[in-house]
């Protein structure tokens, strides 16, 4: 079975500072990755989804990027944070046409 | 675009009745459906899921539904608990690819 970590669990970040939220896949090589954020009125919304090193595909216009520089390490980042940045964000990994979710990390940007 | 919608925002069921949660989608494309339970401040995890060669699908207290040609399905669980107390999303995805999409969710309330 898979494990996905997901950190930090809770980050409080200032308007226009940078972000990093990082994410490492346990019991599965070269699986998909994903982003998700749940934003009230708008469920899980996909934010990126990787299919392997390097490869990174963005669904919605944004002021997030992300990153994945090993098999198995998924990286989230924005160089400066906006207030509509602020929401629940959630790395998935898939198996079997199943997404499995880490814990999620709590962004509130002031 | 919201390509899977879920109505209701909220429902509250007492305990022992049973709970129903709707879904509609508006791809064509989509034949693979999935529910996620979710609780507060934790990642969703699967409950069961459902393809379009099936209209039925069963898993102990909760049960799928499929109507594909009204592009509806909808999650039964009977008896309702009041651990089952969580928001309730729904996912497409064109059959068994990984690109799910979701709902905006249903909060379940179960009372006793």
């Amino acid at each position: 079975s898979q494990t996905i970590h997901q950190w930090p669990a809770t980050l409080v970040q200032p308007v226009g500072s940078p972000l990093s939220l990082e994410c490492t896949v346990e019991g599965t090589s070269n699986p998909n990755l994903y982003w998700y954020r749940q934003a009230a009125g708008r469920g899980l919304q996909l934010l990126f989804y990787s299919v392997g090193i390097g490869q990174i595909s963005s669904e919605v216009p944004q002021n997030l990027s992300a990153s994945r520089p090993q098999d198995r390490q998924f990286i989230l980042s924005s160089k400066k944070l906006l207030l509509s940045d602020s929401g629940f964000y959630l790395c998935a990994s898939s198996w079997d046409g199943e997404l499995f979710f880490g814990e999620g990390s709590r962004l509130t940007v002031l | 675009d919201q390509q899977v919608k879920q109505n209701s925002p909220s429902l509250s069921v007492q305990e022992g009745r049973i709970s129903i949660l709707n879904c509609d989608y508006t791809n064509s494309m989509f034949d693979y459906f999935l529910w996620y339970k979710k609780y507060p401040a934790e990642g969703p995890t699967f409950l069961i899921s459902i393809s379009s060669i099936k209209d039925k699908n069963e898993d102990g207290r909760f049960t799928v539904f499929l109507n594909k040609s009204a592009k509806h399905l909808s999650l039964h669980i009977v008896p309702s608990q009041p651990g089952d107390s969580a928001v309730y999303f729904c996912a497409a995805s064109e059959y068994r690819t990984d690109k799910l999409i979701f709902g905006t969710g249903t909060r379940l309330q179960v009372f006793p």
